[in-house]
């Protein structure tokens, strides 16, 4: 059975701190692995890594995967209070349509 | 436009209501998805439409009915549901079939309550 697990499950930091949250993989045929942010309720995208692009980085976010390990860490420096959010890592296999999801990690900034 | 839109926002029903959940995209995307997520815990998929056909129904008990009546539109019909029904439940939206499919634009959700 294919699994995400995602570490820590929960984070509380103080502002301006550097973060890095944890998602290791099991799954058949990987093809991507993606990470969201859930403020409240929508899950918006923020990366996707594949075999072709294992590193992506945007502003003070970025991401890197490790196809040996078969792991990815996203970092986030000089932490905001609007970072606070349930940060998700999913994984996609090359058969299409479905995504494997972690738990989460919940991430508090505290000002 | 890069929004899923999805009514009602809220939700109350009993038991013995019928009720639909909506959604819509205007994206030109052609897979849409119901995701069933409950406090704390990951989305669940629950299906799967590509180019208006059901393409994945993960064993859902047929009290929850999807229906996409066209490219934009995807609608969940909810009939005789149960307590452990409530949840927050997400419409989502993404290019298909091989360009970044895994790039899901989700809606807000609707959140359930059942009596």
């Amino acid at each position: 059975e294919d699994k995400v697990v995602q570490s820590p499950l929960s984070l509380v930091v103080h502002e301006g701190d550097t973060v890095t949250l944890n998602c290791s993989y099991e799954v058949t045929n990987f093809r991507s692995l993606l990470w969201y942010k859930q403020e409240k309720k929508a899950p918006t995208f923020l990366f996707m890594l594949t075999s072709s692009g294992i590193e992506k980085k945007s502003g003070r976010l970025s991401s890197i995967l490790d196809k040996k390990e078969l792991s990815s860490i996203l970092n986030i420096t000089a932490t905001q209070t609007g970072d606070s959010a349930i940060y998700l890592c999913a994984v996609g296999e090359t058969s299409g349509s479905r995504l494997t999801f972690g738990e989460g990690t919940q991430l508090t900034v505290n000002p | 436009d890069t929004e899923v839109t999805q009514t009602p926002k809220h939700l109350v029903m009993g038991m013995t209501n019928k009720k639909s959940l909506k959604c819509e995209q205007h994206m030109g995307h052609r897979a849409m998805y119901w995701y069933k997520q409950k406090a704390k815990k990951p989305p669940e998929l629950m299906f799967v439409y590509s180019y208006e056909k059901l393409s994945i129904n993960e064993s859902v008990p047929s009290r929850f009915s999807p229906e996409c009546p066209n490219s934009s539109l995807l609608n969940l019909h909810l009939h005789a549901l149960q307590p452990e029904d409530s949840a927050l439940y997400l419409c989502a939206s993404s290019h298909f079939p091989n360009r970044e499919w895994e790039k899901l634009f989700f809606g807000s959700g609707t959140q359930l309550s059942v009596l």
